[in-house]
Protein backbone atom coordinates (compact mmCIF):
# COMPACT_ATOMS: atom_id res chain seq x y z
CA UNK A 1 0.00 0.00 0.00
CA UNK A 2 1.67 3.59 -0.61
CA UNK A 3 1.62 5.91 2.52
CA UNK A 4 2.47 9.80 2.52
CA UNK A 5 4.84 11.03 5.42
CA UNK A 6 5.32 14.09 6.58
CA UNK A 7 7.42 13.96 9.97
CA UNK A 8 7.32 17.43 10.66
CA UNK A 9 3.78 18.16 12.49
CA UNK A 10 4.82 21.98 12.62
CA UNK A 11 6.96 23.94 11.37
CA UNK A 12 8.09 27.89 11.41
CA UNK A 13 9.46 30.23 9.46
CA UNK A 14 10.18 34.30 9.64
CA UNK A 15 8.35 36.77 7.15
CA UNK A 16 10.46 36.70 4.12
CA UNK A 17 12.71 33.46 5.13
CA UNK A 18 12.84 30.49 3.35
CA UNK A 19 11.45 27.24 4.49
CA UNK A 20 11.45 23.58 3.41
CA UNK A 21 8.54 20.81 4.10
CA UNK A 22 9.19 17.56 4.25
CA UNK A 23 7.44 14.21 2.42
CA UNK A 24 8.43 11.03 1.74
CA UNK A 25 6.28 8.40 0.05
CA UNK A 26 6.02 4.85 -0.56
CA UNK A 27 5.08 2.79 -3.72
CA UNK A 28 5.99 0.34 -6.10
CA UNK A 29 4.31 2.07 -9.07
CA UNK A 30 6.72 3.76 -11.38
CA UNK A 31 3.70 6.33 -13.03
CA UNK A 32 2.30 8.99 -9.94
CA UNK A 33 1.82 12.31 -9.32
CA UNK A 34 2.63 14.36 -6.28
CA UNK A 35 1.00 17.09 -4.92
CA UNK A 36 1.53 19.49 -1.97
CA UNK A 37 -1.89 21.25 -1.15
CA UNK A 38 -1.92 24.11 1.83
CA UNK A 39 -5.40 24.34 4.28
CA UNK A 40 -5.87 27.55 5.70
CA UNK A 41 -8.13 27.58 8.87
CA UNK A 42 -10.78 28.41 5.72
CA UNK A 43 -10.85 24.97 5.16
CA UNK A 44 -10.41 24.72 1.96
CA UNK A 45 -8.02 22.78 0.33
CA UNK A 46 -6.18 24.68 -1.86
CA UNK A 47 -3.44 22.98 -4.52
CA UNK A 48 -0.24 24.49 -4.37
CA UNK A 49 1.70 22.48 -6.81
CA UNK A 50 2.06 19.20 -8.57
CA UNK A 51 4.68 17.14 -9.92
CA UNK A 52 4.59 14.05 -12.47
CA UNK A 53 6.77 11.14 -11.42
CA UNK A 54 7.96 10.78 -15.10
CA UNK A 55 9.49 14.18 -15.22
CA UNK A 56 12.77 14.97 -14.05
CA UNK A 57 12.28 18.62 -13.46
CA UNK A 58 11.58 19.97 -10.29
CA UNK A 59 7.86 21.74 -10.85
CA UNK A 60 7.88 26.00 -9.66
CA UNK A 61 5.22 27.45 -8.80
CA UNK A 62 6.05 31.26 -8.21
CA UNK A 63 7.68 31.15 -4.83
CA UNK A 64 7.04 27.54 -4.44
CA UNK A 65 8.99 24.79 -5.58
CA UNK A 66 9.68 21.07 -4.92
CA UNK A 67 12.65 19.12 -4.48
CA UNK A 68 11.64 15.94 -6.30
CA UNK A 69 13.72 12.72 -5.59
CA UNK A 70 12.07 9.86 -7.26
CA UNK A 71 15.03 6.72 -5.90
CA UNK A 72 14.97 8.12 -2.69
CA UNK A 73 11.00 8.74 -3.28
CA UNK A 74 11.05 11.99 -1.52
CA UNK A 75 9.63 15.22 -2.25
CA UNK A 76 9.97 18.54 -0.54
CA UNK A 77 8.65 21.63 -0.84
CA UNK A 78 10.24 24.73 -0.84
CA UNK A 79 8.59 28.25 0.12
CA UNK A 80 10.63 31.26 -0.42
CA UNK A 81 9.68 34.71 0.42
CA UNK A 82 7.64 33.44 3.21
CA UNK A 83 4.69 35.79 3.36
CA UNK A 84 2.03 36.04 6.51
CA UNK A 85 -0.55 34.65 3.70
CA UNK A 86 1.52 31.52 3.52
CA UNK A 87 0.36 30.19 7.31
CA UNK A 88 -1.53 27.03 7.14
CA UNK A 89 -1.42 23.29 7.13
CA UNK A 90 0.59 21.70 4.28
CA UNK A 91 0.05 18.32 2.79
CA UNK A 92 1.32 16.42 0.83
CA UNK A 93 -0.52 13.65 -1.28
CA UNK A 94 0.12 10.94 -3.77
CA UNK A 95 -2.14 9.95 -6.90
CA UNK A 96 -1.50 6.65 -8.68
CA UNK A 97 -3.62 5.05 -11.95
CA UNK A 98 -6.29 3.48 -9.88
CA UNK A 99 -7.11 7.44 -8.28
CA UNK A 100 -6.44 6.35 -4.90
CA UNK A 101 -5.54 9.92 -3.92
CA UNK A 102 -2.89 9.18 -0.23
CA UNK A 103 -2.47 12.27 2.01
CA UNK A 104 0.55 12.80 4.67
CA UNK A 105 -1.07 13.86 8.01
CA UNK A 106 0.06 17.52 7.26
CA UNK A 107 2.75 20.24 8.86
CA UNK A 108 1.60 23.51 10.10
CA UNK A 109 3.55 26.23 9.07
CA UNK A 110 3.36 29.20 10.98
CA UNK A 111 4.25 32.47 10.06
CA UNK A 112 5.86 34.86 11.99
CA UNK A 113 5.85 38.47 11.17
CA UNK B 1 -16.29 30.64 -12.59
CA UNK B 2 -18.28 29.08 -9.80
CA UNK B 3 -15.92 27.03 -7.72
CA UNK B 4 -16.63 23.00 -5.83
CA UNK B 5 -20.42 23.69 -3.82
CA UNK B 6 -21.14 21.49 -1.22
CA UNK B 7 -23.98 21.69 1.26
CA UNK B 8 -24.82 21.87 3.85
CA UNK B 9 -21.85 23.34 5.28
CA UNK B 10 -22.64 21.70 9.10
CA UNK B 11 -25.09 18.86 9.89
CA UNK B 12 -25.70 17.71 13.34
CA UNK B 13 -26.78 14.33 13.76
CA UNK B 14 -27.42 11.29 16.17
CA UNK B 15 -26.29 8.33 16.13
CA UNK B 16 -28.48 5.84 14.07
CA UNK B 17 -29.16 8.32 11.69
CA UNK B 18 -28.62 9.02 8.29
CA UNK B 19 -27.11 12.13 5.98
CA UNK B 20 -26.61 12.61 2.45
CA UNK B 21 -24.24 15.11 1.97
CA UNK B 22 -24.66 17.08 -1.74
CA UNK B 23 -21.20 18.10 -4.02
CA UNK B 24 -21.94 20.59 -7.48
CA UNK B 25 -18.51 20.47 -9.01
CA UNK B 26 -17.49 23.15 -11.38
CA UNK B 27 -18.98 23.71 -14.85
CA UNK B 28 -17.72 21.29 -17.02
CA UNK B 29 -15.96 18.41 -15.02
CA UNK B 30 -16.68 15.19 -14.75
CA UNK B 31 -15.00 13.73 -11.78
CA UNK B 32 -16.32 13.80 -8.66
CA UNK B 33 -14.25 12.64 -5.65
CA UNK B 34 -14.88 11.81 -1.66
CA UNK B 35 -12.40 12.27 1.44
CA UNK B 36 -12.90 12.17 5.07
CA UNK B 37 -10.87 14.49 7.12
CA UNK B 38 -10.46 13.60 10.47
CA UNK B 39 -7.88 15.17 13.41
CA UNK B 40 -7.11 11.09 14.24
CA UNK B 41 -6.82 9.44 10.61
CA UNK B 42 -6.17 12.53 8.79
CA UNK B 43 -7.78 12.88 4.97
CA UNK B 44 -8.72 9.85 3.82
CA UNK B 45 -10.37 9.06 0.07
CA UNK B 46 -13.38 7.55 0.60
CA UNK B 47 -14.66 7.73 -3.46
CA UNK B 48 -14.28 8.79 -6.63
CA UNK B 49 -17.19 9.37 -9.73
CA UNK B 50 -16.39 9.93 -13.27
CA UNK B 51 -19.38 9.86 -15.36
CA UNK B 52 -22.11 8.21 -13.13
CA UNK B 53 -19.15 5.32 -12.57
CA UNK B 54 -17.98 4.60 -9.35
CA UNK B 55 -14.32 3.96 -10.64
CA UNK B 56 -12.25 3.79 -7.34
CA UNK B 57 -13.61 3.53 -3.75
CA UNK B 58 -11.62 4.12 -0.27
CA UNK B 59 -11.46 1.32 2.90
CA UNK B 60 -14.70 2.12 4.60
CA UNK B 61 -17.47 0.46 5.19
CA UNK B 62 -20.55 0.07 2.99
CA UNK B 63 -21.96 2.24 5.80
CA UNK B 64 -20.35 5.28 3.23
CA UNK B 65 -22.23 4.89 -0.30
CA UNK B 66 -22.50 7.55 -3.03
CA UNK B 67 -23.38 8.54 -6.38
CA UNK B 68 -23.04 10.64 -9.24
CA UNK B 69 -25.84 12.15 -11.42
CA UNK B 70 -26.08 13.10 -15.49
CA UNK B 71 -24.77 16.53 -14.56
CA UNK B 72 -22.07 15.32 -12.77
CA UNK B 73 -23.69 16.82 -9.01
CA UNK B 74 -22.49 14.08 -6.99
CA UNK B 75 -24.51 12.76 -3.86
CA UNK B 76 -22.60 10.84 -0.43
CA UNK B 77 -24.68 9.06 1.99
CA UNK B 78 -23.59 7.88 5.11
CA UNK B 79 -26.00 5.37 7.02
CA UNK B 80 -26.30 4.12 10.86
CA UNK B 81 -24.04 7.01 11.73
CA UNK B 82 -21.61 6.31 14.46
CA UNK B 83 -20.01 8.93 16.70
CA UNK B 84 -16.75 8.38 14.75
CA UNK B 85 -17.89 9.49 11.51
CA UNK B 86 -17.80 13.04 12.91
CA UNK B 87 -15.50 14.68 10.30
CA UNK B 88 -15.35 16.99 8.22
CA UNK B 89 -16.16 15.53 4.26
CA UNK B 90 -14.83 17.37 1.38
CA UNK B 91 -15.87 16.61 -2.18
CA UNK B 92 -13.23 17.88 -4.99
CA UNK B 93 -13.80 17.84 -8.99
CA UNK B 94 -11.85 17.59 -11.67
CA UNK B 95 -12.09 17.53 -15.50
CA UNK B 96 -10.86 14.11 -16.08
CA UNK B 97 -8.56 12.03 -14.41
CA UNK B 98 -7.39 13.76 -10.69
CA UNK B 99 -4.09 12.91 -11.51
CA UNK B 100 -3.63 14.33 -15.32
CA UNK B 101 -6.36 17.11 -13.98
CA UNK B 102 -5.66 19.16 -10.94
CA UNK B 103 -8.61 18.99 -7.93
CA UNK B 104 -10.20 21.67 -7.04
CA UNK B 105 -11.66 21.34 -3.83
CA UNK B 106 -14.99 22.86 -2.17
CA UNK B 107 -15.42 23.98 1.53
CA UNK B 108 -16.56 20.71 3.11
CA UNK B 109 -19.36 20.00 5.24
CA UNK B 110 -19.13 19.42 8.78
CA UNK B 111 -20.47 16.70 10.62
CA UNK B 112 -21.46 16.30 13.73
CA UNK B 113 -22.86 13.23 15.47
CA UNK B 114 -24.03 13.59 19.12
Amino acid sequence: AQTVTQSQPEMSVQEAETVTLSCTYDTSESDYYLFWYKQPPSRQMILVIRQEAYKQQNATENRFSVNFQKAAKSFSLKISDSQLGDAAMYFCAYLADNNDMRFGAGTRLTVKP
Amino acid sequence: KAGVTQTPRYLIKTRGQQVTLSCSPISGHRSVSWYQQTPGQGLQFLFEYFSETQRNKGNFPGRFSGRQFSNSRSEMNVSTLELGDSALYLCASSLGLPGNQPQHFGDGTRLSIL
